[in-house]
């Protein structure tokens, strides 16, 4: 699987957008990026992924560049429960890639 | 479905003893995996279950641990003759080999386990 490079933390004003990005580029092109958020004390938690177009759900949106060798996931307007370490995926498609490979992540903090 | 179960929450054992943590998947869910989290580092893969079969296991896992998923439904991981450096975060994921690309994993709350 590719390797990420994240920033180790963020800061981000409540009710702003928080805008954390990823840097991929060793990617290929059968892997996905997936971003997965880690609060203290629970387990990770699936927020979104994406391959080359850009995706939104209710939680977040992924923008991924068009060469797809980075990506930022965007929280719209950020509140005190996204507090969190977010970590960007990257996984491939093919059977015997199932596994998710977590490296260490960006703590995000999100301030009143 | 309550989503991936856990137990214990929490262990605290001494050194040299054996302990054995017990995951329950989403019932529909084919796919179980462990992971292990020390503090401030993120989840490193441990092994992983497609139904009853564990098809990967990483070089983390040495002699002392065990996993088990004997009817393809929960797992349990063990670990003997237990060691400081055990201390850590278990956490058990499961997902859909139909699905998973699309929807990711469930994890669970984990097993804290604490090495005395």
């Amino acid at each position: 699987d590719a390797k990420t490079t994240q920033p180790p933390s963020m800061d981000c004003a409540e009710g702003r957008a928080a805008n954390l990005p990823c840097n991929h580029s060793t990617i290929s092109g059968n892997e996905y990026v997936y971003w997965y958020r880690q609060i203290h004390s629970q387990g990770p938690q699936y927020i979104i992924h994406g391959l080359k177009n850009n995706e939104t759900n209710e939680m977040a949106s992924l923008i991924i560049t068009e060469d797809r060798k980075s990506s930022t996931l965007i929280l719209p307007h950020a509140t005190l429960r996204d507090t969190a370490v977010y970590y960007c995926i990257v996984r491939g498609s093919n059977f015997g890639n199932e596994k998710l490979t977590f490296g260490t992540g960006t703590r995000l903090t999100i301030i009143p | 479905d309550t989503g991936v179960s856990q137990n214990p929450r929490h262990k605290i054992t001494k050194r040299g003893q054996n302990v054995t943590f017990r995951c329950d998947p989403i019932s529909e869910h084919n796919r179980l995996y462990w992971y292990r989290q020390t503090l401030g580092q993120g989840p490193e893969f441990l092994t992983y279950f497609q139904n009853e079969a564990q098809l990967e296991k990483s070089r983390l896992l040495s002699d002392r641990f065990s996993a088990e998923r004997p009817k393809g439904s929960f797992s349990t991981l063990e670990i003997q003759r237990t060691e400081q450096g055990d201390s850590a975060m278990y956490l058990c994921a499961s997902s859909s080999s139909l699905t998973d690309l699309f929807y990711g994993y469930t994890f669970g709350s984990g097993t804290r386990l604490t090495v005395v």
